[in-house]
């Protein structure tokens, strides 16, 4: 079946370090995008590529960095520089055309040790 | 800007219940409409979708009906289940982009 794959589901990251969160798909989509989701709120846009070698920064794309070398696959690094990474990241996918639905991964939750 | 707005959650309802989860939107050009459903722990699944105005869009009991004149996108049960119990998103894409607009959800609590 296709879809969207998050790993990992859990991820712990220490004071100073750099993490990496994958998403895989293979839905053949041209878009893909990352969310962040806080407790009780909805979802806030990080970064957003709508073709390989392209990508453009969201709502709150400080703190994180993103590469789209392939087009499966989407990773998103959350950086030293985002003094507050606890969150659920969520990855999504769709065709590059308006008025499409996206696809979603179930998630990576990110906790601070 | 598009923006969507949706009804403060939670929503407490007893089995059998009829939902209605409110959804209004502002935007330019025409847009398509969706409802999302987020289980504990889970990501978002697409419940259903609208692409113009009058479009009912529908899905395991569930429906909403697209309302150009009142900017509504409500979102409508007969009767609830237990397994109903999520958080509910309504989106809409923004016409010039491949983006979606989401409202912050509606927690939907189902008790025996």
């Amino acid at each position: 079946d296709g879809g969207i794959t998050q790993s990992p589901k859990y991820l712990f990251r220490k004071e100073g370090q750099n993490v990496t969160l994958s998403c895989e798909q293979n839905l053949n989509h041209d878009a893909m995008y990352w969310y962040r989701q806080d407790p009780g709120q909805g979802l806030r846009l990080i970064y957003y590529s709508q073709i390989v070698n392209d990508f453009q920064k969201g709502d709150i794309a400080e703190g994180y960095s993103v590469s789209r070398e392939k087009k499966e696959s989407f990773p998103l690094t959350v950086t030293s520089a985002q003094k507050n990474p606890t969150a659920f990241y969520l990855c999504a996918s769709s065709r590059r055309q308006v008025n499409q639905p996206q696809h979603f991964g179930d998630g990576t939750r990110l906790s601070i040790l | 800007g598009n923006s969507v707005t949706q009804m403060e959650g939670p929503v407490t309802l007893s089995e059998e219940a009829f939902l209605t989860i409110n959804c209004t939107y502002t935007a330019t050009g025409y847009p398509s409409l969706f409802w999302y459903v987020q289980y504990p722990g889970e990501g978002l699944q697409l419940l259903l979708k609208a692409t113009k105005a009058d479009d009912k869009g529908s899905n395991k009991g569930f429906e909403a009906t697209y309302r150009k004149e009142t900017t509504s996108f409500h979102l409508e049960k007969g009767s609830v289940q237990v397994s109903d119990s999520a958080v509910y998103f309504c989106a809409l894409s923004d016409y010039n982009t491949d983006k979606l607009i989401f409202g912050t959800g509606t927690r939907l609590q189902v008790f025996p």
